[in-house]
């Protein structure tokens, strides 16, 4: 299995709802990823998660909360979120987070934020 | 100026043509990342390179440390090759699992 899931694929929540997206791969990495992507420019970091350990949060707001409940399972909860961040969040994983580690993406989740 | 530059930002190329795309960065690296992003979303990784040339299929990638540049090329392209090619690198300095994410080529092969 080389593969990372996603889901939901789409998602249209209001700016008072709480939900949550869910990454998950099988693949034995310990190093997993959350990144925003707005139309027509590249992914920015959000998170990393290494060996189930938050090791990167690039000052996110606290709306968007990750949780890595274990090695294989990636999860980010939103909470009161606002129309700018409507997106597609990409999970990703690798091997380590070691520089020369591939990563592996998700298909992603595509969030509209009413 | 970003750290990661790619030319060029838009490419339309007929079926079967040959194709370059160019990757430059102005900061010392571990490693380069060529991505493909297809329109809807999901991004898949092409080639890791810390240096000289790798070939997957119709892809080369090449990378010459010293001069902080990298290409792409596509041989006999084909309309299935319509996407944004991304060029990511890892700075020496600083997280390493931390990608620089260049703009993107965006890339439509015609029939």
């Amino acid at each position: 299995d080389t593969e990372v899931t996603q889901t939901p694929k789409h998602l249209v929540m209001g700016m008072t709802n709480k939900k949550s997206l869910k990454c998950e791969q099988h693949m034995g990495h310990r190093a997993m990823y959350w990144y925003k992507q707005k139309a027509k420019k590249p992914p920015e970091l959000m998170f990393v998660y290494s060996y189930e350990k938050l090791s990167i949060n690039e000052s996110v707001p606290s709306r968007f909360s990750p949780e890595c409940p274990n090695s294989s399972l990636l999860n980010l909860h939103l909470h009161a979120l606002q129309p700018e961040d409507s997106a597609l969040y990409l999970c990703a994983s690798s091997y380590t987070g070691g520089a020369h580690n591939e990563q592996f993406f998700g298909p992603g989740t595509r969030l509209t934020v009413l | 100026k970003n750290e990661v530059e790619q030319s060029p930002q838009n490419l339309t190329a007929q079926e079967g043509e040959f194709i370059t795309i160019n990757c430059s960065y102005s900061v010392g690296i571990s490693a380069l990342h060529w991505l493909q992003q297809h329109p809807g979303g999901g991004i898949v990784s092409l080639f890791m390179l810390s240096s000289g040339k790798k070939k997957h299929g119709r892809l080369i990638a090449t990378i010459n440390i010293q001069e902080k540049h990298s290409s792409l090329h596509i041989t006999a392209s084909h309309p299935r090759d319509s996407a944004v090619y991304i060029c990511a690198v890892v700075p020496s300095t600083g997280t390493a699992s931390k990608l620089t994410f260049g703009t993107g080529t965006r890339l439509q092969v015609t029939l």
